[in-house]
């Protein structure tokens, strides 16, 4: 089985900052990556995939890099609509998440 | 646009079979390569894959659960299936489905999602 691991578990962050949160892969799982960004109570919308792409409606803030183990998301400047918890996702073997970045407000 | 929508009992037995469907609006579900996939989250912690079904009717389960889940799709309601036997309280977790789509990769990641809705595992 792929381990997915994140990191931080959790970030304090301020509106305007950029936050980088990274995700690595037990082994390698080329560019087959996802991220998801979760709010209390609702399901996770697809943010990223392929580790670079943006999701249809997705603002451009959001940034996806990374191949083979090593990958990371990165929101270029905090908007009060970012504070949520976000998850990885490999699709090279089956699926597998990570346990998830919760991001704060600073 | 793409909508899910879970439904089936919020309280199981210990021992029995949870039971839930998911029915898809804004799609035809036997088109197009994806996979219609059941998803899960314990309370207050992260996502565990349960396992999906490919449009051709093709399964794939997660090995942890493998033995007690099964996926099914009726096409002439637009519906998908997820029945889990043997269900323990590790069982109660929120339970979502969703679309898997594959783009260019041999795999799904998930761009449409139901709301999910709460099993509890109980006596």
């Amino acid at each position: 089985d792929i381990q997915m691991t994140q990191s931080p578990s959790t970030l304090s962050a301020s509106v305007g900052d950029r936050v980088t949160i990274a995700c690595r892969a037990s082994q390698s799982i080329s560019g087959w990556l996802a991220w998801y960004q979760q709010k209390p109570g609702k399901a996770p919308q697809l943010l990223i995939y392929q580790a670079s792409s943006l999701e249809s409606g997705v603002p451009s803030r959001f940034s996806g890099t990374g191949s083979g183990t090593e990958f990371t998301l990165t929101i270029s400047s905090l908007q009060p609509d970012d504070f949520a918890t976000y998850y990885c996702q490999q699709y090279n073997s089956f699926c597998t998440f990570g346990q998830g970045t919760k991001l704060e407000i600073k | 646009q793409v909508q899910l929508q879970e439904s089936g009992p919020g309280l199981v037995t210990p021992l029995q079979t949870l039971s839930l469907t998911c029915t898809v609006s804004g799609g035809s579900i036997s088109s197009g390569g994806y996979y219609w996939s059941w998803i899960r989250q314990h309370p207050g912690k992260g996502l565990e894959w349960i396992g999906y079904i490919y449009y051709s009717g093709s399964t794939y389960y997660n090995p942890s659960l493998k033995s007690r889940v099964a996926i099914s799709l009726d096409t002439s309601k637009s519906q998908f299936s997820l029945k889990l036997s043997s269900v323990t309280a590790a069982d109660t977790a929120v339970y979502y489905c969703a679309r898997g789509d594959t783009d260019s990769s041999p795999l799904p990641f998930f761009d449409y999602w139901g709301q999910g809705t709460l099993v509890t595992v109980s006596s």
